[in-house]
Order: C-alpha cells, then sequence, then structure tokens
C-alpha cells in the first residue's frame, strides 16, 4: 500500500520553515525519510522505527505518530541545498523480519534565494 | 565501505533485445530492492529480495521481467523482449537483515534504460 504524501510541491524563500507530511491507511513497522536531487540517487535522510518517535538531524527533524500511522518531516531555516524531491518510504506489518519498503509520489521542494 | 554499485548507469537497447541489470548491495547487507522511476514521478517498487529468495515481486511485471539474487554475485533484474515503455531509471537498494538495529536502505545510483 503505498503511502500518500503532502503537499505535492511547496516553494519556500531561504530560510523558510516546510513541513512535509507522509500517511498511511495501514499499520506502519517504520517510516523512512529521503531527498532526491534531479538526475541523482535517493539520499537516506533518517529512519523512525517507534510510534511517537522524533528524530532530528541539524534543521531536518521528523515524528513518526504509530497510532495515527503517519509520519511529518520538519524543515527549519531552509537552506538552498534542501531543494530537492523528498520521499517517504513505509514499510508495513506488525513483526517478523520481512518487510516490503514502499515509497509515496514524494514532494518537490523549491528553495529560492 | 563501498557503497550499493549499480552497472552499467546507462543503457541503450533496441526494441526486442534483453536488458540485463546488475546490482551490488553494501557489504553485509542481505536484502535488495529494485524500484522504476518515470522522469518527474516517484519510485515504484518492483520486487523485493533476500539472498536466493524473491521476498515480494508483486510489483514486477508477470511478462518479460526477472529478479534474482543468487548466493554469489549481484542481483541481477531482467528484461526481455525491451519495449519503448520500459524506458525509465531503475534504482537499486539494499539493507540488512531485518533482526538488526540501522535497516535503512541505501540507493545506488541507478541504472538509465533507453530503448531505442
Amino acid at each position: 500500500q503505498q503511502p500518500v504524501q503532502s503537499p505535492q510541491a511547496v516553494i519556500l524563500r531561504e530560510g523558510e520553515d516546510a513541513v512535509i507530511n507522509c500517511s498511511s491507511s495501514k499499520a506502519l513497522y517504520s517510516v523512512h525519510w529521503y531527498r532526491q536531487k534531479h538526475g541523482e540517487a535517493p539520499v537516506f535522510l533518517m529512519i523512525l522505527l517507534k510510534g511517537g518517535e522524533q528524530k532530528g538531524h541539524e534543521k531536518i527533524s521528523a515524528s513518526f505518530n504509530e497510532k495515527k500511522q503517519q509520519s511529518s518531516l520538519y524543515l527549519t531555516a531552509s537552506q538552498l541545498s534542501y531543494s530537492g524531491t523528498y520521499f517517504c518510504g513505509t514499510e508495513q506489518g506488525s513483526g517478523g523480519s520481512n518487510y516490503k519498503l514502499t515509497f509515496g509520489k514524494g514532494t518537490l521542494l523549491t528553495v529560492n534565494p | 565501505n563501498a557503497g550499493v554499485m549499480q552497472n552499467p548507469r546507462h543503457l541503450v537497447r533496441r526494441r526486442g533485445q534483453e536488458a540485463r541489470l546488475r546490482c551490488s548491495p553494501m557489504k553485509g547487507h542481505s536484502h535488495v530492492y529494485w524500484y522504476r522511476q518515470l522522469p518527474e514521478e516517484g519510485l515504484k517498487f518492483m520486487v523485493y529480495l533476500q539472498k536466493e529468495n524473491i521476498i515480494d515481486e508483486s510489483g514486477m511485471p508477470k511478462e518479460r521481467f526477472s529478479a534474482e539474487f543468487p548466493k554469489e554475485g549481484p542481483s541481477i533484474l531482467r528484461i526481455q523482449q525491451v519495449v519503448r515503455g520500459d524506458s525509465a531509471a531503475y534504482f537499486c537498494a539494499s539493507s540488512r537483515y531485518r533482526g538488526e538495529v540501522n535497516t535503512e536502505a541505501f540507493f545506488g545510483q541507478g541504472t538509465r534504460l533507453t530503448v531505442v
């Protein structure tokens, strides 16, 4: 089941904040966030494994609400280098060792000077 | 520690030919995923493999497409009798066994397949 991302696209000025949401209709084991620049491979940002977990990496952080089956990616004080397409990947299931990692359609983030 | 290696980076095939895409996972990774990406679109899941096993191939077309991950050597995505609609970027990702920590998946640079 493909997760749903919103918004589809967002345009920011340098220094502004943005939130990207990812939701699923099924129970999630984990949520993965990636950023892909045009013509390049997706680059891993962070993984969230537990309900209610939050993680941060410099000015990019994320939360995972297991009960709501949702995750949000927070970008604060955006920089030009943040531009790209952000994908959330979700693993569904409740146990075991095999999980299919399925991605949303992506959110195109453009940061202008 | 080398990352996920895919080759070739670019592949041009005539309609009706076969395309073979290779993916060597990161050292210590036993799970491999293949995704297809069309321009300006998302990553579409194709197949999930472990060594010598196909775990989930629900995203792969039933005809002309096959994938393997042998005990030795890289994972191979094979497309027989290619058609123009097969033109896309094909990405491979690998991750560790689920029972360990740090199970994030890392992507290779992709193979851009062009069918002429």
